[in-house]
């Protein structure tokens, strides 16, 4: 049973490359969605989805895209890395009942924008 | 728009103390809320969640919350920690309605020594 997988672990970049990380859930959840990690800031949400071809906004999502053509896979995109991009990225799913389900999040992926 | 203020950024305890991590949010409208739990180098995990009923909440690991309405609270309790406690602690809150945007708190770190 994987659960929610993150991949890459680790990633370096520099300023203006391009990256996906990938996201993929085994547990045939409707609801997944993306969070930023920054010291002293909790989480925050970037985007997220209530199903296969349906995306939305959260809280911070500039400078990041997303598509989700199948239910278990949701990446996220960086067109153009900059630096304040540097934090950790967790992905987590849920079963669609209107929200009061808990989360089931990723390992995280460590990323630094130099 | 709904907040969550986590009152301690930092808690340090000894094993066996009772510990209290304080939440307070602001809506103005009804909420679920939840208590995660991040192990170092892991992704978040449920701890307990409120949703409607009884005000007194428990979850894994012997903690609990209570959710008080008047003073718009949900802090959480354990009577005895160990050191396996050591972890960063989120409170979360999700509107009614709001599609899944859950919104968590700045964390607390909890470290129990010896």
């Amino acid at each position: 049973n994987a659960g929610v997988t993150q991949t890459p672990k680790f990633q370096v970049l520099k300023t203006g490359q391009s990256m996906t990380l990938q996201c993929a859930q085994d547990m045939n959840h409707e609801y997944m969605s993306w969070y930023r990690q920054d010291p002293g800031m909790g989480l925050r949400l970037i985007h997220y989805s209530v199903g296969a071809g349906i995306t939305d906004q959260g809280e911070v999502p500039n400078g990041y895209n997303v598509s989700r053509s199948t239910t278990e896979d949701f990446p996220l995109r960086l067109l153009s890395a900059a630096p304040s991009q540097t934090s950790v990225y967790f992905c987590a799913s849920s079963y669609s009942t209107g929200g009061a389900e808990k989360l089931f999040f990723g390992s995280g992926t460590q990323l630094s924008v130099l | 728009a709904q907040s969550v203020t986590q009152l301690d950024s930092q808690v340090p305890v000894f094993e066996e103390a009772p510990v209290e991590l304080r939440c307070n949010y602001s809506s103005s409208v009804s909420v679920y809320l939840f208590w995660y739990v991040q192990y170092p180098n892991q992704g978040l995990q449920l701890l307990l969640k409120y949703l409607s009923g009884s005000t007194l909440v428990k979850g894994i690991n012997g903690f609990e919350a209570e959710f008080n309405k008047s003073q718009t609270s949900f802090h959480l309790r354990k009577p005895s920690v160990h050191i396996s406690d050591t972890a960063e602690y989120f409170c979360a809150v999700l509107v009614w309605g709001s599609n899944y945007k859950l919104t968590f708190g700045k964390g607390t770190l909890l470290t129990v020594n010896p």
